[in-house]
């Protein structure tokens, strides 16, 4: 089974700071990637996916995500982030009829 | 108003009891899954369903169990077997089970007296 790796489990920055979160996974096949996001009291909800096309990808809220096929890897980035960002953020990647998810990033924005 | 319901939204549980979750969709999608969430360790798969009367274990599906009577509806049962209950659980849906985008539902939270 594919495993996912997401570093630094706890992030504090800033308000307008850049913000990136590292997400690799190890299934070698074909995967859809995606990042969820999980705001304080409110449910899981999908801020982007990758299945095919173009590796970076947009989603909402100003983030965006590449995909480095060689690398393993699908990165999330914001380039200034705001107060109202401060979530968990997931990386999953589905390979190998399973979605395996990350272990997650606590982001903490102070204004 | 299109989504996934779960109900209740705490739930205790005492020592050598079954408990049972809710999961209802709206959304028409075959797929159905539950998970686990516990701090620091992301989401695990307990159970998956492709389609009506089919379901899957995942990979920590010990000492729960699950039913798919009908489309809009994945059940979870927490049973005593499970020593450590205390968890967070949400359930999620997909239009099929081919790695569409999961769409989750608000949680339970799950306490053990």
């Amino acid at each position: 089974a594919q495993s996912v790796s997401q570093h630094n489990h706890h992030v504090i920055l800033s308000e307008a700071a850049s913000l990136e979160l590292g997400c690799n996974y190890s299934y070698g096949g074909t995967v859809n990637l995606f990042w969820y996001v999980q705001y304080p009291g409110q449910h899981l909800q999908l801020l982007l996916k990758y299945f095919s096309g173009d590796p970076l990808v947009k989603g909402i809220k100003g983030f965006e995500a590449e995909f480095i096929k060689s690398k393993f890897s699908f990165n999330l980035r914001k380039p200034s982030v705001q107060w109202s960002d401060t979530a968990e953020y997931f990386c999953a990647v589905y390979g190998n009829n399973r979605l395996a998810f990350g272990k997650g990033n606590q982001v903490v924005v102070i204004p | 108003d299109g989504g996934i319901t779960q109900s209740p939204k705490y739930l205790f549980r005492k020592e050598g009891q079954n408990v049972t979750l809710s999961c209802e969709q709206n959304l028409n999608h075959d797929a159905m899954y539950w998970y686990r969430q516990d701090p620091g360790q992301g989401l695990r798969l307990i159970y998956y369903s492709q389609i009506v009367n089919d379901f899957q274990k995942g990979d920590i599906a010990e000492g729960y169990s699950v039913s798919r009577e009908k489309k809009e509806s994945f059940p979870l049962t927490v049973t005593s077997a499970q020593k450590n209950p205390t968890a967070f659980y949400l359930c999620a849906s997909s239009e099929g089970a081919g790695g569409e985008t999961q769409y989750f539902g608000p949680g339970t939270r799950l306490l053990v007296l």
